[in-house]
């Protein structure tokens, strides 16, 4: 079955700019679709078929996808960018990656 | 207003089984692709069952099959999971979520219900 590797935690200090990795095989054939989960809360879906943004997810929020990564990437990282974020993409069935959490310093 | 709300999550005992539900407002069941996610406590996301656009297909995770059922009743517009012969390890927060474009199943999820939690134990 397919696998999506996230780096299990990334930190940033505001202002700056923090980089999630999602890893697959070949996954630059595939549309890439990242969600952000605040604690105790939903998934939220931040940037869908590699690089678009849902209406209201700020323009810092941006994505890559090419060979076997795919990237997202928040920039001017503010305190409430704290959160996990999980990729996710289409397989035989649905598969999310493990998840990042994201720590602002 | 477009939303999902989760219900019917609780305690139940290994071996039992449980109904939940997910009523929508603010838009129609019918011609969206729909999805059941969970997660455990402390660890990710993991895709439980879709029921596709058109109704006439769903599918489900290995762990799952022949012991979960997704169904949807457009009149009431809901979606369920009808779960049984319940374990341990099916213990998580069950989160509903839609396919983003009508007509098409393999899409993003942009539409997520507020998730209900389903604890299996003796």
């Amino acid at each position: 079955s397919y696998v999506l590797t996230q780096p299990p935690s990334v930190s940033a200090a505001p202002g700056k700019t923090a980089t999630i990795t999602c890893g697959g095989n070949n996954i630059g054939n595939k549309g890439v679709h990242w969600y952000q989960q605040k604690s105790g809360q939903a998934p939220v879906l931040v940037i869908y078929y590699d690089i678009d943004r849902p209406s209201g997810i700020p323009e810092r929020f941006s994505g890559s996808n090419s060979g076997n990564t795919a990237t997202l990437t928040i920039s001017r990282v503010e305190a409430g960018d704290e959160a996990d974020y999980y990729c996710q993409v289409w397989d035989s069935h649905v598969v999310f990656g493990g998840g990042t959490k994201l720590t602002v310093l | 207003q477009v939303q999902m709300v989760a219900s019917g999550g609780g305690v139940v005992q290994p071996g039992r089984s449980l109904r939940l539900s997910c009523t929508a407002s603010g838009f129609t069941l019918s011609g969206y692709g729909m999805h059941w996610v969970r997660q455990a406590p402390g660890k990710g996301l993991e895709w439980v069952a879709v029921i596709w656009y058109d109704g006439n297909n769903k599918y489900y995770i290995d762990s799952v099959k022949g012991r979960f059922t997704i169904s949807r009743d457009t009149s009431k517009n809901t979606l369920y999971l009808q779960m049984s012969s319940l374990r341990a390890e099916d213990t998580a927060v069950y989160y509903c979520a839609r396919d983003a474009t009508v007509g098409v199943t393999h899409d993003a999820f942009d539409i997520w219900g507020q998730g209900t939690k389903v604890t299996v134990s003796s």
